[in-house]
């Protein structure tokens, strides 16, 4: 059983789209996070949900908007989506406590032409 | 604020031969640890962690790495490196005293070659 999931895996769009990408968890983790990975691998962390309140929300542009409409789901919509968008993304879950460690789904490659 | 440094980009090591990623970090109170590593094309996978307690941790796969209080050091080791181990290797902290936040700051990363 896959713990954490994304749909889909890969993406590729038009600038000015919008697009979603989904994540579930079957854990029983009650934090889920999103990741930006660029083409240089860095990894940068954009939100995150506990128990499906928001948390963390770094210096991400207004057109990212996640959404969390249960503990075991977090989804990401971007709306008018731009060539720097290109990047990998990775959802990621954990229990609360802050010690335990991330679980990260497989990633969705988002394309932008 | 929290920071973690990997000084290295690329560590190519002899399979057989001993390994040391590196890892330093920055935070204004103490810090839990982490390693994860990243295969291609695939989602980062848990390593091991530092939370308390001895200084010496190990984890998956015959790794381990040593917290170095005074010298703000979490390395990564593996006595005998094998060509699967070749993968991309990220360090990661958190400040205790991060409140909710509660978010980690993971280090740029270091390509690990294992030459056969």
């Amino acid at each position: 059983d896959t713990a954490v999931s994304q749909t889909p895996k890969y993406l590729v769009t038009q600038m000015g789209n919008d697009k979603s990408i989904k994540c579930e968890q079957n854990l029983g983790h009650d934090t889920m996070y999103w990741y930006k990975q660029d083409s240089k691998k860095f990894l940068k962390i954009m939100f995150s949900y506990n128990n499906k309140e928001l948390i963390i929300n770094e210096t991400v542009p207004n057109r990212f908007s996640p959404k969390s409409p249960d503990k075991a789901h977090l989804n990401l919509h971007i709306n008018s989506l731009e060539l720097g968008d290109s990047a990998v993304y990775f959802c990621a879950s954990s229990f609360w406590t802050g010690t335990e460690e991330q679980f990260f789904g497989p990633g969705t490659r988002l394309t932008v032409l | 604020a929290q920071s973690v440094a990997q000084p290295e980009d690329q560590v190519n090591v002899a399979e057989g031969n001993p390994l040391t990623v590196k890892c330093t970090y920055s935070v204004s109170g103490n810090p839990y640890l982490f390693w994860y590593v990243q295969y291609p094309n695939r989602g980062l996978q848990f390593l091991l962690k530092y939370i308390t307690g001895d200084n010496l941790v190990k984890g998956s796969y015959g790794f381990e790495a040593e917290f170095n209080k005074s010298q703000t050091s979490f390395h990564l080791k593996k006595p005998s490196a094998l060509v699967s181990d070749s993968a991309l290797y990220f360090c990661a902290v958190r400040d205790r005293s991060s409140g909710s936040a509660r978010q980690l700051t993971f280090g740029s990363g270091t390509q690990l070659t294992v030459l056969p």
